[in-house]
């Protein structure tokens, strides 16, 4: 299986900071990196897809990067709404697997 | 647009069998994507479990692949999963969700299913 090693693991970041996350995969994965916010009590919501392809209806201020085994989820200007669980996901080789989760929140 | 719905018993006795049912409406399960069961522990370590193709081909994770299936129901646009010997360590909230170009851009509210005696 191909691991994904997601870090930091939790995070205080101040409103309109610059916040980035990051997952390296345990081999090449050839952008097939999805990133996903989860709220509690909520299902994960997809930010980015295929490494750097934003999903619908998510701001701008989301941004992803990244190609082999090393990829980021930036956010440009953290704003009170960011506070959640982000994780990464391969979807390049089965089984797909996922981060261990980035807690992010404010200062 | 699509919509998942998960259902199915909320507590399942250990080495008892663990089945739930995803309704989907907005899409025909035939029509296309891929159908997928995903799981999030206590802890909130996430599993993906497997999945069911528009065509009914499967795909399950290796550490499950002696307990696990992934059926459908096409008339019903249903699709569901069941888990074999199940222990507490399957003691989780369960997912469906749809794989298409923006992989698991939908996805069910989840169903805690507690295993416990």
């Amino acid at each position: 299986d191909i691991k994904m090693t997601q870090s930091p693991s939790s995070m205080y970041a101040s409103l309109g900071e610059r916040v980035t996350i990051t997952c390296k995969a345990s081999q090449d994965i050839k952008s097939y990196l999805s990133w996903y916010q989860q709220k509690p009590w909520k299902s994960p919501k997809t930010l980015i897809y295929y490494a750097t392809s934003l999903a619908d209806g998510v701001p701008s201020r989301f941004s992803g990067s990244g190609s082999g085994q090393d990829y980021s989820l930036t956010i440009s200007s953290l704003e009170s709404d960011d506070t959640a669980t982000y994780y990464c996901l391969q979807h390049g080789e089965s089984p797909y697997t996922f981060g261990g989760g980035t807690k992010l929140e404010i200062k | 647009d699509v919509q998942l719905q998960e259902s199915g018993p909320d507590l399942v006795k250990p080495s008892q069998s663990l089945s739930l049912t995803c309704t989907v409406t907005g899409y025909s399960i035939t029509s296309g994507y891929s159908w997928h069961w995903i799981r999030q522990f206590p802890g909130n370590k996430l599993e993906w479990m497997g999945y069911i193709h528009y065509s009914g081909s499967t795909n399950y994770n290796p550490s499950l692949k002696s307990r696990i299936s992934i059926t459908r129901d096409t008339s019903k646009n249903q699709f569901f999963l069941q888990l074999n010997s199940v222990t507490t360590e399957d003691t989780a909230t369960y997912y469906c969700a749809s794989y298409d170009y923006d992989p698991f851009a939908y996805w069910g509210q989840g169903t805690l299913v507690t295993v416990s005696a």
